[in-house]
C-alpha cells in the first residue's frame, strides 16, 4: 500500500518561500507514475499546483508557474515543492498525490499539511 | 483560463438519488478529459470515488456511478445515505500534463 506523507514548516513569512517535502513509502518514486501537489485554502476548493516524473520532467499550473518549482530526490524516495514570493493567499492545506499509471486520476493522497503565511 | 464548473451545493433526501455535474466554461466534457471524482469530508484528504468517467475506485459502493450527461461529466448517488454528506470534487485532465479541479459541490443529506 502506497503511503504519502507531507512535511515542512507550518508557518512562512510573507514574501518568503514555502518548502514542503512528500515522502513516499510502500512504493518507488521511480515507478511509472507522475507525482503531484494540490492545495486547498481554508474553506475553499482544491487547486492543482504541479507534477513531476522521476526523470525530473515537470508540468505546472499556468497561474502559479512563475513561482513554483517541484523537484525529486530518488535516493530519498521523495519529491518537494517550493513556492516563492508567498502571500496570505497561499495559506492552505497542501496535499501530495500520486497519479495512476493506468488512467488519468489521483489514486493515492497524503493526509495534507497546513501552511500559514503570516508575519 | 479554463474553468471547470460544479454546482456549489445540492441537497438530497436519505434514500434519494442525486446527480452532480462537472462542466466546462467553454466547451463540452467528454471521456477524453478522463473525468474523475473525489469525496472529501472536513479535515480529511480527498478520497477517490470514480475515475476514467465511470470506473469505481476499489472499495467504493455501487451506489456511486459516473457518466457523461449531455456536455458534462456526472456523478450519481443512488440511495443516498447520511454519511454521503460531503464535498465532491471533479477534476479534468486537460492534456499536456495539466489538471483542473472543479470548485466542488457541498452535498447535504436531509
Amino acid at each position: 500500500q502506497v503511503q504519502l506523507q507531507e512535511s515542512g514548516p507550518g508557518l512562512v513569512k510573507p514574501s518568503g518561500t514555502l518548502s514542503l517535502t512528500c515522502a513516499v513509502s510502500g512504493g518507488s518514486i521511480s515507478s511509472s507514475n507522475w507525482w503531484s501537489w494540490v492545495r486547498q485554502p481554508p474553506g475553499k476548493g482544491l487547486e492543482w499546483i504541479g507534477e513531476i516524473y522521476h526523470s525530473g520532467s515537470t508540468n505546472y499550473n499556468p497561474s502559479l508557474k512563475s513561482r513554483v518549482a517541484i523537484s525529486v530526490d530518488k535516493s530519498k524516495n521523495q519529491f518537494s515543492l517550493n513556492l516563492s514570493s508567498v502571500t496570505a493567499a497561499d495559506t492552505a492545506v497542501y496535499y501530495c498525490a500520486r497519479e495512476s499509471d493506468v488512467k488519468y486520476y489521483f489514486d493515492y493522497w497524503g493526509q495534507g499539511t497546513l501552511v500559514t503565511v503570516s508575519s | 483560463q479554463t474553468v471547470v464548473t460544479q454546482e456549489p451545493s445540492f441537497s438530497v433526501s436519505p434514500g434519494g438519488t442525486v446527480t452532480l455535474t462537472c462542466g466546462l466554461s467553454s466547451g463540452s466534457v467528454s471521456t477524453s478529459y478522463y473525468p474523475s471524482w473525489y469525496q472529501q469530508t472536513p479535515g480529511q484528504a480527498p478520497r477517490t470515488l470514480i475515475y476514467n468517467t465511470n470506473t469505481r475506485s476499489s472499495g467504493v459502493p455501487d451506489r456511486f456511478s459516473g457518466s457523461i450527461l449531455g456536455n458534462k461529466a456526472a456523478l450519481t448517488i443512488t440511495g443516498a445515505q447520511a454519511d454521503d454528506e460531503s464535498d465532491y470534487y471533479c477534476v479534468l485532465y486537460m492534456g499536456s500534463g495539466i489538471w483542473v479541479f472543479g470548485g466542488g459541490t457541498k452535498l447535504t443529506v436531509l
